[in-house]
């Protein structure tokens, strides 16, 4: 059965301290793994695609980084607006369903 | 652009009552998914559809019903609504060529008494 399991399931940062999420996977053979960004009471808004291992994708502070058992969201120098739900999910090959796990809130602070 | 819209937004049911959420996406997206959130257990796929006229089980299907008559709009119905139905319910829409980018609606509050 395809999981998707982040941690940690929160964490608390002082701006400028920067850190890594974690997303480890099991799915039988990987389309793609994605990370999504989620502000309370809104709809998650997607940050990354990743396909294969060794890939990497950048965007302001954040760098994601694929293995083949695992996922990392690097967030460097973090800004108080940085804070939010990161979520991370997963697609096996020759579906068009998205399996995502519990995510991880993230709080920095001033 | 409107992006995805749910209506409604906030509902309150009484156990054995039934309700319909509707999704709407002006992109012209071949798959819409319907996804429940809790507390704890994160996003859980209960319906999808690859196209108009199709829709497809996800992980936690049982106690909802899906319509996809038109391609803009998924219907998601909940014939005798049950207090483990309360939660938050978002829709998403994606394209065909999957990038695995999906956008996904402000969410819709579901209180079942």
């Amino acid at each position: 059965e395809d999981q998707v399991t982040q941690s940690p399931e929160a964490l608390r940062l002082q701006e400028g301290e920067s850190s890594s999420l974690n997303c480890s996977y099991t799915v039988s053979g990987l389309r793609g793994l994605f990370w999504y960004r989620q502000d309370p009471g809104k709809g998650p808004e997607f940050l990354f695609t990743l396909y294969s291992a060794g890939e990497e994708k950048e965007k302001e502070r954040l760098k994601a980084t694929l293995t083949k058992k695992e996922s990392f969201l690097h967030i460097t120098a973090p800004k108080p607006e940085d804070s939010a739900t990161y979520l991370c999910a997963v697609q096996a090959r020759g579906t068009y369903k998205y399996i995502f796990g519990t995510g991880t809130r993230l709080k920095v602070l001033a | 652009n409107a992006g995805v819209t749910q209506t409604p937004k906030f509902r309150v049911l009484k156990t054995g009552q039934s309700m319909t959420l509707l999704c709407a996406q002006d992109m012209n997206h071949e798959y819409m998914y319907w996804y429940r959130q809790d507390p704890g257990m994160g996003l859980r796929l209960i319906h999808y559809s690859v196209g108009e006229g199709t829709t497809a089980k996800g992980e936690v299907p049982d106690g909802y019903n899906v319509s996809r008559l038109k391609k803009q709009n998924f219907l998601l119905g909940l014939e005798s609504a049950a207090p483990s139905q309360t939660s938050v319910y978002f829709c998403a829409s994606g394209e065909r060529t999957n990038t695995g980018e999906l956008f996904f609606g402000e969410g819709s509050r579901l209180t079942v008494l």
